[in-house]
Protein backbone atom coordinates (compact mmCIF):
# COMPACT_ATOMS: atom_id res chain seq x y z
CA UNK A 1 0.00 0.00 0.00
CA UNK A 2 2.02 3.32 -1.28
CA UNK A 3 1.57 5.28 1.99
CA UNK A 4 2.90 8.37 0.25
CA UNK A 5 1.46 9.47 -2.88
CA UNK A 6 3.38 12.02 -5.15
CA UNK A 7 2.11 14.20 -8.38
CA UNK A 8 3.04 15.03 -10.70
CA UNK A 9 4.99 12.81 -12.10
CA UNK A 10 6.73 14.77 -14.68
CA UNK A 11 6.84 18.76 -14.96
CA UNK A 12 7.81 21.53 -17.53
CA UNK A 13 8.47 24.86 -16.28
CA UNK A 14 9.57 27.76 -17.78
CA UNK A 15 12.52 29.65 -16.66
CA UNK A 16 11.97 31.86 -14.20
CA UNK A 17 8.64 30.44 -12.94
CA UNK A 18 6.90 28.48 -10.46
CA UNK A 19 7.53 24.73 -10.02
CA UNK A 20 4.64 23.11 -7.40
CA UNK A 21 4.96 19.18 -6.40
CA UNK A 22 2.50 18.09 -4.21
CA UNK A 23 2.37 15.01 -1.96
CA UNK A 24 -0.04 13.62 -0.02
CA UNK A 25 -0.08 10.78 3.19
CA UNK A 26 -2.38 8.48 4.87
CA UNK A 27 -0.79 7.29 8.30
CA UNK A 28 -1.47 10.05 10.98
CA UNK A 29 1.66 8.80 12.69
CA UNK A 30 3.86 10.69 10.50
CA UNK A 31 5.77 14.14 12.19
CA UNK A 32 8.57 14.99 9.48
CA UNK A 33 8.44 15.37 5.96
CA UNK A 34 11.56 16.00 3.73
CA UNK A 35 12.15 16.56 0.52
CA UNK A 36 15.09 15.48 -1.46
CA UNK A 37 16.70 16.20 -5.04
CA UNK A 38 18.17 13.85 -7.00
CA UNK A 39 20.17 14.65 -9.85
CA UNK A 40 21.07 11.56 -12.54
CA UNK A 41 24.05 9.23 -11.53
CA UNK A 42 23.88 10.57 -7.86
CA UNK A 43 22.09 9.76 -4.70
CA UNK A 44 18.85 12.21 -3.18
CA UNK A 45 19.96 14.73 -1.12
CA UNK A 46 18.40 16.51 1.66
CA UNK A 47 16.53 19.80 0.23
CA UNK A 48 14.32 21.01 2.72
CA UNK A 49 11.84 19.32 5.38
CA UNK A 50 9.11 20.03 7.49
CA UNK A 51 7.57 18.73 10.69
CA UNK A 52 4.14 19.37 11.34
CA UNK A 53 3.68 21.94 13.98
CA UNK A 54 4.08 24.32 11.32
CA UNK A 55 1.94 25.28 8.41
CA UNK A 56 5.22 27.10 6.16
CA UNK A 57 8.92 26.36 5.62
CA UNK A 58 11.10 28.00 3.38
CA UNK A 59 14.90 28.26 2.72
CA UNK A 60 15.69 29.92 -0.07
CA UNK A 61 13.59 29.57 -3.27
CA UNK A 62 12.69 26.18 -1.83
CA UNK A 63 9.33 26.53 0.41
CA UNK A 64 6.67 23.51 1.89
CA UNK A 65 3.35 23.95 2.88
CA UNK A 66 2.03 21.72 5.12
CA UNK A 67 -1.99 20.92 5.54
CA UNK A 68 -2.04 18.90 8.15
CA UNK A 69 -6.03 18.38 8.40
CA UNK A 70 -5.67 17.68 4.86
CA UNK A 71 -2.97 15.39 5.05
CA UNK A 72 -1.09 17.21 2.41
CA UNK A 73 1.75 18.79 1.65
CA UNK A 74 3.93 20.66 -1.35
CA UNK A 75 7.40 21.96 -2.38
CA UNK A 76 7.39 25.36 -4.38
CA UNK A 77 10.40 26.06 -6.20
CA UNK A 78 10.27 29.83 -7.04
CA UNK A 79 12.15 31.50 -9.73
CA UNK A 80 12.70 27.80 -11.51
CA UNK A 81 16.63 27.71 -13.02
CA UNK A 82 17.58 25.29 -15.09
CA UNK A 83 19.87 23.96 -12.79
CA UNK A 84 16.98 22.97 -10.74
CA UNK A 85 16.19 20.31 -13.26
CA UNK A 86 16.21 17.13 -11.15
CA UNK A 87 13.56 14.23 -9.81
CA UNK A 88 12.35 15.18 -6.55
CA UNK A 89 10.78 12.91 -3.73
CA UNK A 90 8.56 13.75 -0.64
CA UNK A 91 8.92 11.59 2.10
CA UNK A 92 7.90 11.04 5.36
CA UNK A 93 8.67 9.51 8.62
CA UNK A 94 7.08 8.64 12.02
CA UNK A 95 9.67 8.84 15.43
CA UNK A 96 8.40 5.13 16.04
CA UNK A 97 10.32 3.94 12.79
CA UNK A 98 12.29 6.38 11.47
CA UNK A 99 12.01 4.60 8.04
CA UNK A 100 11.41 6.86 5.39
CA UNK A 101 8.55 5.84 3.02
CA UNK A 102 9.26 7.98 -0.32
CA UNK A 103 6.63 9.45 -2.70
CA UNK A 104 7.22 8.24 -6.26
CA UNK A 105 9.39 11.25 -7.39
CA UNK A 106 8.38 14.11 -9.86
CA UNK A 107 11.04 14.54 -13.10
CA UNK A 108 11.52 18.48 -13.21
CA UNK A 109 12.84 20.49 -16.14
CA UNK A 110 13.38 23.66 -16.87
CA UNK A 111 13.47 25.27 -20.18
CA UNK A 112 15.79 28.24 -20.47
CA UNK B 1 34.45 16.21 1.72
CA UNK B 2 32.35 13.11 1.14
CA UNK B 3 30.52 11.54 3.71
CA UNK B 4 28.85 8.26 2.49
CA UNK B 5 31.10 6.67 -0.04
CA UNK B 6 29.94 3.72 -2.18
CA UNK B 7 32.32 1.42 -3.89
CA UNK B 8 32.30 0.90 -6.43
CA UNK B 9 30.27 3.33 -8.14
CA UNK B 10 29.57 0.65 -11.30
CA UNK B 11 29.22 -2.90 -10.97
CA UNK B 12 28.82 -5.34 -13.53
CA UNK B 13 28.33 -8.85 -12.04
CA UNK B 14 27.48 -12.33 -13.77
CA UNK B 15 23.66 -13.87 -13.24
CA UNK B 16 24.05 -16.03 -10.50
CA UNK B 17 27.05 -14.87 -9.76
CA UNK B 18 27.86 -13.47 -5.93
CA UNK B 19 28.35 -9.90 -5.50
CA UNK B 20 29.44 -7.64 -2.46
CA UNK B 21 28.75 -3.66 -2.87
CA UNK B 22 30.14 -1.60 -0.06
CA UNK B 23 29.33 1.76 2.03
CA UNK B 24 31.95 3.83 4.45
CA UNK B 25 30.58 6.60 6.15
CA UNK B 26 32.75 9.16 8.33
CA UNK B 27 29.61 11.03 10.10
CA UNK B 28 29.67 8.53 12.99
CA UNK B 29 26.41 7.86 12.98
CA UNK B 30 24.65 5.32 14.58
CA UNK B 31 21.91 4.00 11.38
CA UNK B 32 22.82 3.02 8.02
CA UNK B 33 20.66 1.85 5.55
CA UNK B 34 20.20 0.02 2.12
CA UNK B 35 18.04 1.12 -0.74
CA UNK B 36 17.26 -0.85 -3.94
CA UNK B 37 15.94 2.05 -6.33
CA UNK B 38 15.31 0.65 -9.79
CA UNK B 39 14.54 3.38 -12.78
CA UNK B 40 12.47 6.02 -12.65
CA UNK B 41 11.16 4.64 -8.92
CA UNK B 42 11.75 5.55 -5.62
CA UNK B 43 14.13 4.42 -3.77
CA UNK B 44 12.82 1.15 -1.45
CA UNK B 45 14.24 0.40 2.06
CA UNK B 46 16.03 -3.05 1.90
CA UNK B 47 17.19 -3.01 5.67
CA UNK B 48 18.74 -0.96 8.23
CA UNK B 49 21.09 -1.32 10.93
CA UNK B 50 21.10 0.54 14.26
CA UNK B 51 24.07 0.29 15.51
CA UNK B 52 24.96 -3.74 15.40
CA UNK B 53 20.93 -4.27 15.27
CA UNK B 54 19.94 -5.79 11.62
CA UNK B 55 15.90 -4.89 10.64
CA UNK B 56 15.08 -6.63 7.57
CA UNK B 57 12.24 -5.26 5.88
CA UNK B 58 9.86 -7.80 6.00
CA UNK B 59 9.28 -7.86 1.67
CA UNK B 60 13.28 -7.77 1.00
CA UNK B 61 14.21 -11.30 -0.55
CA UNK B 62 16.80 -13.69 1.01
CA UNK B 63 18.96 -13.16 -1.97
CA UNK B 64 19.57 -10.14 -0.44
CA UNK B 65 21.96 -10.08 3.24
CA UNK B 66 24.16 -7.43 4.57
CA UNK B 67 27.21 -6.79 7.25
CA UNK B 68 27.95 -4.17 9.38
CA UNK B 69 31.21 -5.33 10.90
CA UNK B 70 32.18 -1.25 12.65
CA UNK B 71 30.48 1.89 12.84
CA UNK B 72 31.92 3.29 9.57
CA UNK B 73 31.39 0.48 7.16
CA UNK B 74 28.79 -1.98 5.79
CA UNK B 75 28.09 -4.37 2.95
CA UNK B 76 25.30 -5.45 0.69
CA UNK B 77 26.22 -9.02 -0.06
CA UNK B 78 23.43 -10.32 -3.04
CA UNK B 79 23.66 -13.81 -2.59
CA UNK B 80 22.74 -14.98 -6.56
CA UNK B 81 22.13 -11.97 -8.58
CA UNK B 82 19.10 -12.06 -11.16
CA UNK B 83 18.48 -9.72 -14.25
CA UNK B 84 15.66 -7.94 -11.80
CA UNK B 85 18.40 -7.37 -9.16
CA UNK B 86 19.91 -4.79 -11.76
CA UNK B 87 19.34 -1.19 -9.83
CA UNK B 88 20.96 1.71 -8.19
CA UNK B 89 21.99 0.28 -4.49
CA UNK B 90 22.14 3.23 -2.09
CA UNK B 91 23.65 3.71 1.03
CA UNK B 92 22.21 6.08 3.71
CA UNK B 93 22.77 7.36 7.11
CA UNK B 94 21.37 8.83 9.95
CA UNK B 95 22.21 10.04 13.32
CA UNK B 96 19.55 8.30 15.15
CA UNK B 97 16.08 6.18 13.56
CA UNK B 98 13.84 9.00 14.39
CA UNK B 99 12.53 11.72 11.86
CA UNK B 100 16.18 13.30 11.03
CA UNK B 101 18.11 13.59 8.21
CA UNK B 102 19.30 10.96 6.37
CA UNK B 103 22.86 11.40 4.04
CA UNK B 104 22.81 9.47 1.08
CA UNK B 105 26.04 7.98 -0.84
CA UNK B 106 26.09 8.18 -4.53
CA UNK B 107 25.05 4.69 -5.52
CA UNK B 108 26.44 1.90 -6.73
CA UNK B 109 25.06 1.45 -10.37
CA UNK B 110 24.82 -2.81 -10.70
CA UNK B 111 24.20 -4.31 -13.67
CA UNK B 112 23.72 -8.38 -14.25
CA UNK B 113 24.38 -9.95 -17.42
Amino acid sequence: QQQVKQSPQSLIVQKGGISIINCAYENTAFDYFPWYQQFPGKGPALLIAIRPDVSEKKEGRFTISFNKSAKQFSLHIMDSQPGDSATYFCAASSDNTGKLIFGQGTTLQVKP
Amino acid sequence: DAMVIQNPRYQVTQFGKPVTLSCSQTLNHNVMYWYQQKSSQAPKLLFHYYDKDFNNEADTPDNFQSRRPNTSFCFLDIRSPGLGDAAMYLCATSRDLWAVEAFFGQGTRLTVV
